[in-house]
């Protein structure tokens, strides 16, 4: 069956602009959890969805946001970007919440 | 607030050596992962423990939990070169989908 599919796989943006990274679970599963991986902060918990449903989020700015489609299809945004947002943003998705399937994730740099 | 340690953060082990990498959590958790990552890939997932007691094991590598030390290891047995990678543990709260990571631990196994 088909993983988790992330797109784009690397991205180049400047600071100010805005991105939007999107996410396609496995089939069947509900639940999208985004994470942000960098050298000095390590993995960290963005927010998670579920059923088109935001159930937990983590302790980032506004500026980063997300959303769910009926389709189980995950986006996340980061508008006005910084530096220091440079990253690798992963998505898992999970059936049960009892496992999770990562995706190869999205290498965002900005400039 | 949910903090997980590992360690060690850095290994270096000969092959064909035994080793244990500890993840330590300070408040109760009903799940406990362990994944692998290679440079510049995802998550793999390697090992799901849910109950006290629980072991697990997959070829040189076996995961444990300790839930009422709220400790797990990761024990690595005769290592071998394909073995080396970061390896990371993540724990999920009670009734919760936020996973927090360790902050890794750099295997390197050395001919």
């Amino acid at each position: 069956k088909a993983g988790v599919t992330q797109t784009p796989r690397y991205l180049i943006k400047t600071r100010g602009q805005q991105v939007t990274l999107s996410c396609s679970p496995i089939s069947g599963h509900r639940s999208v959890s985004w994470y942000q991986q960098t050298p000095g902060q390590g993995l960290q918990f963005l927010f998670e969805y579920f059923s088109e449903t935001q159930r937990n989020k983590g302790n980032f700015p506004g500026r980063f946001s997300g959303r769910q489609f009926s389709n189980s299809r995950s986006e996340m945004n980061v508008s006005t970007l910084e530096l220091g947002d440079s990253a690798l943003y992963l998505c898992a998705s999970s059936l049960t919440g009892r496992g999770y399937t990562f995706g190869s994730g999205t290498r965002l740099t900005v400039v | 607030e949910l903090k997980v340690e590992q360690n060690p953060l850095f290994l270096s082990m000969q092959e064909g050596k035994n080793y244990t990498i500890y993840c330590n959590y300070s408040t109760t958790s009903d799940r406990l992962y362990w994944y692998r990552q290679d440079p510049g890939k995802s998550l793999e997932s390697l090992f799901v423990l849910l109950s006290n007691g629980a072991v697990k094991q997959e070829g040189r590598l076996m995961a444990s939990l300790d839930t009422k030390a709220r400790l797990s290891t990761l024990h690595i047995t005769a290592a071998v070169h394909d073995l080396s990678a970061t390896y990371f543990c993540a724990v999920v709260l009670d009734n919760n989908n936020d996973m927090r990571f360790g902050a890794g631990t750099r295997l390197t196994v050395k001919p």
